[in-house]
């Protein structure tokens, strides 16, 4: 059965570094999402992104984040300059259509730890 | 933000019985409700979902209610198996939005032997 790939599984970094999550999405899908579950908290949508645009992002998704697609299979994450409050398990999904929510399937994450 | 809210954190519920989970949303401009399975360690994973013009849909050994003028909608799992164990998440969409899925907290149930 087709998966979301993310890697790494677990990312450490200091905070002010720059730090890149790579997710691989299921390969007929067409948008791609980021999520992202600080420890206790609410999963929380960050961007979705289709045709090389971002199609939507939340007030989360700050000047600090970015997206791209840079070849045909990859999706990636950057967080320009790591916070402490970044540290979270960071979710990517995939889906073929945009308005069907219940078609976003979920990678496993990557945990990002920023000391 | 408290758009979506399961107020209990956790449940535990005897195998062969019935899982309750609840959940409480305040924003009447959702028009899709969604239910999540997670285990530890993999990403949330589609369970089922309602639109917002139904009050039931049933898959399975799931049904999920909606209850619109109470803003309220609740899985049940019956019967409940062992590998129904996992965090469980009510989650919404916003008629206006056709992607941003919004959460709730989860509910972690553990069904007991």
């Amino acid at each position: 059965e087709p998966e979301v790939t993310q890697t790494p599984s677990h990312q450490v970094t200091q905070m002010g570094q720059e730090v890149i999550l790579r997710c691989v999405p299921i390969s007929n899908h067409l948008y791609f999402y980021w999520y992202r579950q600080i420890l206790g908290q609410k999963v929380e949508f960050l961007v979705s992104f289709y045709n090389n645009e971002i199609s939507e992002k939340s007030e989360i998704f700050d000047d600090q984040f970015s997206v791209e697609r840079p070849d045909g299979s990859n999706f990636t994450l950057k967080i320009r300059s790591t916070k402490l409050e970044d540290s979270a398990m960071y979710f990517c999904a995939s889906s073929p259509r945009l308005q069907t929510v219940d078609e976003q399937f979920f990678g496993p994450g990557t945990r990002l730890t920023v000391l | 933000d408290q758009q979506v809210k399961q107020n209990s954190p956790s449940l535990s519920v005897q195998e062969g019985r019935i899982s309750i989970l609840n959940c409480d949303y305040t924003n009447s401009m959702f028009d899709y409700f969604l239910w999540y399975k997670k285990y530890p360690a993999e990403g949330p994973t589609f369970l089922i979902s309602i639109s917002s013009i139904k009050d039931k849909n049933e898959d399975g050994r799931f049904t999920v209610f909606l209850n619109k003028s109470a803003k309220h909608l609740s899985l049940h799992i019956v019967p409940s198996q062992p590998g129904d164990s996992a965090v469980y998440f009510c989650a919404a969409r916003c008629h206006s939005s056709a992607s941003k899925i919004i959460f709730g907290s989860g509910t972690r149930l553990s069904i007991r032997p």
